[in-house]
């Protein structure tokens, strides 16, 4: 397996514009995190999936931030309006049904994103 | 909400020495303290779970050390390489509802100069 993959790596955009954020997880992973990383907050947890279900959308920081799981191949972060303080490096994570005690989270590279 | 907390933010040593993190993490509700090394540009990678107390994990020259009761963890290097050279995050598990949440720290970031 390629491992989680996201696209973009890298994305630079204007203040008010949409900003769509993709990952592929894992085959067979029944669990897709998102999270975002920031010097002053380190790692936190957006929103996570189980079986393509949204469980806990808790750490979505506002209604710009929404969060969708179609299939289980495939999940998108979508930013509408962006604004400079969106700008992070986005994870996408995955890990499959056993509990944490058992199984780690595998991470996508991340996506860089700066809203100018 | 949860806090885990990572010590020191950052550190540089010299290549060979050994060295060691701290990170702290609420005991009560405690199921599990995952570490993970996040190299710059690349992706967060799981080097330890570890769920009993007193429970020691070693990976090549790194190890780990798990104190449920006082809520603590110890990442240990010998001999560090300049390929130690990473961000070093750990993140704690504990019940408290249905989330399934792994809170993490903000990192230890390494240096290890030649």
């Amino acid at each position: 397996d390629a491992g989680v993959i996201q696209s973009p790596r890298h994305e630079v955009t204007e203040m008010g514009q949409e900003v769509t954020l993709r990952c592929k997880p894992i085959s067979g992973h029944d669990y897709l995190f998102w999270y975002r990383q920031t010097m002053m907050r380190g790692l936190e947890l957006l929103i996570y999936f189980n079986n393509n279900v949204p469980i806990d959308d808790s750490g979505m920081p506002e209604d710009r931030f929404s969060a969708k799981m179609p299939n289980a191949s495939f999940s998108t972060l979508k930013i509408q309006p962006s604004e400079p303080r969106d700008s992070a490096v986005y994870f996408c994570a995955t890990k499959d049904r056993g509990g944490w005690m058992n199984t780690e989270a595998f991470f996508g590279q991340g996506t860089r994103l700066t809203v100018v | 909400i949860l806090n885990v907390e990572q010590s020191p933010q950052s550190l540089h040593v010299q290549e060979g020495d050994s060295t060691n993190f701290t990170c702290s993490f609420p005991s009560s509700n405690f199921y599990a303290l995952h570490w993970y090394r996040w190299e710059t540009a690349k992706s967060p990678e799981a080097l330890f779970v570890m769920t009993l107390n007193g429970d020691e994990k070693k990976k090549g020259r790194i190890s780990a050390t798990l104190n449920t009761k006082e809520g603590y963890s110890y990442l240990y290097i010998k001999g560090s390489q300049p390929e130690d050279s990473a961000t070093y995050l750990c993140a704690s598990y504990n019940s408290g509802g249905s989330n399934y949440k792994l809170t993490f720290g903000k990192g230890t970031l390494l240096t290890v100069n030649p």
